[in-house]
């Protein structure tokens, strides 16, 4: 009965460093998306990928920040040259549909990236 | 794009009691309304949710109405249970993006 799976569930790096978040959906969801929580906030929209194919990247930094889903694999999110700004929880939920089917969207437990 | 404002922030009730949570979004294309329950140190649980064609939902202990009138929407947890306690989301989707509020805490008192 695996959920959403998510790994590191922390993650340390120092500025200029690389991040670089898993996420694998729950079994038959072919739908991604990665939301991003401050300390205290609700979480907020980064992007919608479905296999190899990015829907929607519309919540995410035009620069350093960049996520994938390829056919055979977990979908990556991934940071470059990150800056203190970039600590914060990450969250992948999963659907089994997406656009134009408001299916419920089932998350993992994060990954807690602190950058030092 | 979508706003959604939740209220209150923090909630205290006595064990037993009923604790309502009330959100209002800016979107009327807006049509499924999820609510979330999230532990520390967790990811969000999705608890229940609601589509726009329908005006109230029960679940156990658990209620939402929906006014796509006036655009908002409410969390009812009926004889809350020390284990209710956490942090609880409203959020709004028009499509797939989910658009959350700011959270409540909710604290049940022995």
């Amino acid at each position: 009965n695996a959920g959403v799976m998510q790994n590191p569930r922390h993650l340390v790096r120092r500025r200029g460093q690389e991040a670089r978040l898993r996420c694998s959906p729950m079994k038959g969801h072919s739908h991604v998306y990665w939301y991003r929580q401050l300390p205290e906030e609700g979480l907020k929209f980064m992007v919608y990928l479905q296999k190899e194919n990015i829907i929607d990247e519309s919540g995410m930094p035009k620069e350093r920040f960049s996520a994938e889903f390829p056919k055979e694999g977990p979908s990556i999110l991934r940071i470059q040259q990150v800056v203190r700004g970039d600590s914060a929880a990450y969250f992948c939920a999963s659907s089994r549909g997406g656009a134009g089917g408001n299916q419920p969207q089932h998350f993992g437990d994060g990954t807690r990236l602190s950058i030092l | 794009g979508e706003n959604v404002e939740q209220h209150p922030s923090t909630l205290s009730v006595q064990e037993g009691d009923s604790a309502v949570i009330k959100c209002t979004y800016s979107d009327s294309a807006s049509n499924y309304f999820p609510w979330y329950k999230q532990e520390l140190g967790k990811g969000p649980q999705l608890i229940i949710d609601i589509r726009s064609n329908v005006g109230e939902k029960k679940d156990q202990r658990i209620a939402v109405t929906l006014n796509k009138t006036a655009k908002h929407f409410s969390l009812h947890i009926t004889e809350t249970q020390p284990e209710d306690s956490a942090v609880y989301f409203c959020a709004a989707d028009g499509d797939y993006k989910l658009s959350f509020g700011a959270g409540t805490t909710v604290t049940v008192r022995a």
